[in-house]
């Protein structure tokens, strides 16, 4: 499965919001369990991926609710509702539906 | 706690081998799926081979042969072996954990990483 993100970076005021695309080339729901399964993650420089959103809308504990999931079947977004300093990073999605996992190309977010 | 404490990371010519550890600490290390992602310098995540709690084991299709997976349940450790190393190997090797018994599931902590530089 092939993931494609837009835009490959964008540039938000603070307390605006950032929209971040994210297209499988396949469906990553599966039936059985109505479960998408496809994950966000955000790298900041120097640092690991740190999981942001799983089953493609469930928020990780301990990530601020700013952060939203949504999106089902091959068509995904991550929304950051009010942009902070500190969310300053790369964002990727992934899929783990199928094998071989994979990630999606990252969007870079800055402060304008 | 969840710790992931990649090691093993180095240079190393290329055609050589090289032995990655993860040891994980702060959780029941057996009943969790385990992966390695790598990050080329300035590049994006790449999933290279995932083994599940009950040691179900599959791999990057361009990494498959040369990359051995495996994991010591009674130490907490994952491991990844390389071989036939080549330049496009260099990268942080980072060690996750996945939220499931299986490997179908979201990475939800990751170590620190070590970096394999391949070089002639």
């Amino acid at each position: 499965i092939v993931l494609t993100q837009s835009p490959d970076s964008l540039a938000v005021s603070l307390g605006e919001r950032a929209t971040i695309n994210c297209k499988s080339s396949q469906s990553v729901l599966y039936s059985s369990d109505n479960k998408n399964y496809l994950a966000w993650y955000q790298q900041k420089p120097g640092q690991p991926p740190n999981l942001l959103i799983y089953w493609a809308s469930t928020r990780e504990s301990g990530v601020p609710d700013r952060f939203s999931g949504s999106g089902s079947g091959t068509d995904f977004t991550l929304t950051i509702s009010s942009l902070q300093p500190e969310d300053v990073a790369v964002y990727y999605c992934q899929q783990y539906s199928t094998l071989p996992f994979t990630f999606g190309p990252g969007t870079k977010v800055d402060i304008k | 706690e969840v710790q992931l404490v990649e090691s093993g990371g180095g240079l190393v010519q290329t055609g050589g081998s090289l032995s990655l550890s993860c040891a994980a600490s702060g959780f029941s290390f057996s009943s969790y799926a385990m992966t390695w992602v790598r990050q080329a310098p300035g590049k994006g995540l790449e999933w290279v081979s995932s083994v599940s709690g009950s040691h179900s084991i599959y791999y990057a299709d361009s990494l498959r042969g040369r990359f051995t997976i495996s994991r010591d349940n009674s130490k907490s450790t994952l491991f990844l072996q390389m071989k036939s190393l080549r330049a496009e190997d260099t990268a942080i090797y980072y060690c996750a954990r996945g939220s499931g018994f299986n490997y179908y599931s979201a990475l939800d902590y990751w170590g620190r990483g070590t970096l394999v530089t391949v070089s002639s």
